[in-house]
């Protein structure tokens, strides 16, 4: 079945340090998406990308979806205190067909930031 | 602007005890969704719904059930509770998308289940 793979599983970083989180997937993807999640809290929607090679930015986030379209970054940039949680990519499940919005996560990046 | 709430946050079972796992949403969102968590293992999904009266397995549904009885409640229920369901549980919903364009998944706060 379709897999897909983050990594590293944890960052541990110096506040003003940079941060990237990879994500490979198995298969073509038609979109990927990211959520972060706080600690002890729920997934929130950061963004998503639909085309090949497509390159977003949120202030200090930069996302990235590979060429192929089984790839995709997260790259923060001087990263704060506010930006600890772990981060996860996520595809739509069914790779050929309708997949109803379920997303196939990967495991998950957990940044931490040491002021 | 209540979005997604689940309840209960917090619950410990014995083994062999069933509970049910309250969700409700209030956008009008088509799909939704229920999710377990496990430390490392990211978001894995039990079950889902396309609307009311359809729900459908996910990847990891043995030892649950849901029903879909209207469009903003999606309940998940534990029969026989066992160890390996100790986890958080995530439920989720969405509007439906157009093909490649899916929307952006909201999720409650989570439920942290203990079986012991």
């Amino acid at each position: 079945g379709q897999q897909v793979m983050q990594i590293p599983q944890y960052q541990h970083v110096q506040e003003g340090e940079d941060f990237t989180t990879y994500c490979n997937s198995s298969t073509t993807l038609s979109n990927i998406q990211w959520y972060k999640q706080r600690p002890g809290g729920h997934p929130v929607f950061l963004i998503q990308l639909v085309k090949s090679g497509e390159v977003k930015k949120q202030k200090r986030l930069t996302f990235q979806f590979g060429e192929a379209k089984k790839n995709s970054s997260l790259h923060i940039t001087a990263t704060q205190t506010t930006d600890v949680g772990t981060y996860f990519c996520a595809g739509p499940a069914n790779a050929g067909g309708t997949s109803y919005g379920k997303l196939t996560f990967g495991q998950g990046t957990i940044l931490t930031v040491h002021p | 602007n209540a979005g997604v709430t689940q309840t209960p946050k917090f619950r410990i079972l014995k083994i062999g005890q069933s509970m049910t796992l309250q969700c409700t949403q209030d956008m009008n969102h088509n799909y939704m969704y229920w999710y377990r968590q496990d430390p490392g293992m990211g978001l894995k999904l039990i079950y889902y719904s396309v609307g009311a009266g359809i729900t459908d397995k996910g990847e990891v549904p043995n030892g649950y059930n849901v029903s879909r009885s209207t469009t903003e409640d999606f309940p998940l229920r534990l029969e026989l509770a066992a160890p390996s369901q100790t986890s958080v549980y995530f439920c989720a919903s969405r509007l439906r998308g157009r093909a490649e364009r899916d929307t952006e998944a909201f999720f409650g706060q989570g439920t942290r289940l203990t079986v012991v």
